[in-house]
């Protein structure tokens, strides 16, 4: 199994402020990363997959950047809307995908 | 507009049986593969379970192969998961998960959840 491991488990950022967050993968999943954006109650959302492809209607202060097996999700100046979890997701085991733990982005 | 629509979770007995299902619309659902996706408070999200088009051939996560069976009827647009020998750890909200039409491993579109409650 390809773990899929996020860091920080929290960060707090202020509005209008650009966000980093990590991701890392047990072994090389080659671009086959994706992120996702839940909000409570709310099913994840496909923000980018291919490690930095924008899935459709993503805005582009959504940026994912990496290979093998660190990858990094920014966001580059945050709105109110924006304050959620994240996820990772690794798709190059299939079919055992396997999902980070996920990073909470808090308003500072 | 995609939607899927799940249900059929309930509060159920450690060993206890359920079966839930999801109701496909707004796309051509015989031409997916499509995916169960679970969310509990002990691993967060994990996969769960996949079938492909036809419904021959399906593949399901080690933590439930043995007790769980995906299942669809293309004639009914629906997806179901069959959960047998259940255990408190598969407490969690169960999502029916559509991938996308660019790269099949990632999940484009999610159903609003069911939730499946295992306790005596």
């Amino acid at each position: 199994e390809i773990v899929v491991t996020q860091s920080p488990a929290t960060l707090s950022v202020s509005p209008g402020e650009r966000a980093t967050l990590s991701c890392r993968a047990s072994q090389s999943v080659n671009s086959n990363l994706a992120w996702y954006q839940q909000k409570p109650g709310q099913a994840p959302r496909l923000l980018i997959y291919g490690a930095s492809t924008r899935a459709t209607g993503i805005p582009d202060r959504f940026s994912g950047s990496g290979f093998g097996t660190e990858f990094t999700l920014t966001i580059s100046s945050l709105q109110s809307e924006d304050f959620a979890v994240y996820y990772c997701q690794q798709y190059k085991n299939w079919p055992m995908y396997t999902f980070g733990q996920g990073t909470k982005l808090e308003i500072k | 507009e995609v939607q899927l629509v799940e249900s059929g979770g309930i509060v159920v007995q450690p060993g206890g049986s359920l079966r839930l299902s999801c109701a496909a619309s707004g796309f051509t659902f015989g031409d997916y593969i499509m995916h169960w996706i679970r969310q509990t408070p002990g691993k967060g999200l994990e996969w769960v379970s996949l079938i492909n088009w036809d419904g021959e051939t399906t593949y399901h996560a080690d933590s439930v192969q043995g007790r769980f069976t995906i299942s669809r009827d293309n004639s009914k647009n629906s997806l179901y998961l069959q959960m047998n020998s259940l255990r408190p750890e598969d407490t969690g909200l169960y999502y029916c998960a559509k991938p996308s039409s660019m790269v099949g491993g990632v999940f484009a579109d999610w159903g609003q959840g069911t939730l499946v409650t295992v306790s005596s």
